[in-house]
């Protein structure tokens, strides 16, 4: 059974950072690329970042570029996302999925206020 | 910058067909995905490639695309269906992009 499960969520003030975690189990992860995808609560679906499967390649949404960086960790199955200079739009549950294809389960929730 | 337009609301009785639009300009050339979503849970995918369902997904749903449009259908809706819906594609750069949602009430 594919899971995936996020950690590292908190409440960080403006301007601070961040390292969110997605351990992959049941499946090859080291075969498939990986993004990561936010909701705020009780609002829709946002694409913000993926990898593809040696980490060769990195793609960001506008809203995240230049301050949030997506790696990964094949032996151990991981999957990352830091967070600097975070703003209080960056307020969400931050979800990884496989290919697009199995999203995470409860995510994880980052809060951005002072 | 690109986008998907979806209705914010679809409501059906049960045992009637819904239909879920998904509007954008890029569609004719790229795929559209759909994503079912319940309160409390992560979204699961329930068709991919326009029309294809991925293992233990209903029969009664269903995904067809035409020009600027991709419709996720489905035939005899019942209570359980009732979630947000949320049609998903890939921008020029190929980078997956969201519809707003559709929430899908069953009643």
């Amino acid at each position: 059974e594919v899971q995936l499960v996020e950690s590292g969520g908190d409440l960080v003030q403006p301007g601070g950072s961040l390292r969110l975690s997605c351990a992959a189990s049941g499946f090859n992860f080291s075969n498939y690329w990986m993004h990561w995808v936010r909701q705020v609560p009780g609002k829709g679906l946002e694409w913000v970042s993926r990898i593809n499967s040696d980490g060769s390649f990195r793609s960001y949404a506008d809203s995240v570029k230049g301050r949030f960086t997506i790696s990964r960790d094949n032996a151990k199955n991981t999957l990352y996302l830091q967070m600097n200079s975070l703003r209080v739009e960056d307020t969400a549950v931050y979800s990884c999925s496989a290919a697009m294809v199995t999203m995470g389960g409860q995510g994880s929730l980052v809060t951005v206020s002072s | 910058s690109y986008e998907l337009t979806q209705p914010p609301s679809v409501s059906v009785s049960p045992g009637q067909t819904a239909r879920i639009t998904c509007s954008g300009d890029a569609l004719p050339k790229k795929y559209a995905s759909w994503y079912q979503q319940r309160p409390g849970q992560a979204p699961v995918l329930v068709i991919f490639e326009d029309t294809k369902r991925p293992p233990g997904i209903p029969e009664r749903f269903s995904g067809s695309s035409s020009g600027t449009m991709a419709t996720l259908t489905i035939s005899g809706a019942q209570v359980e269906d009732e979630a947000d819906y949320y049609c998903s594609s890939t921008d020029s750069s190929g980078n997956p992009l969201f519809g707003g949602g559709s929430k899908l009430t069953v009643l």
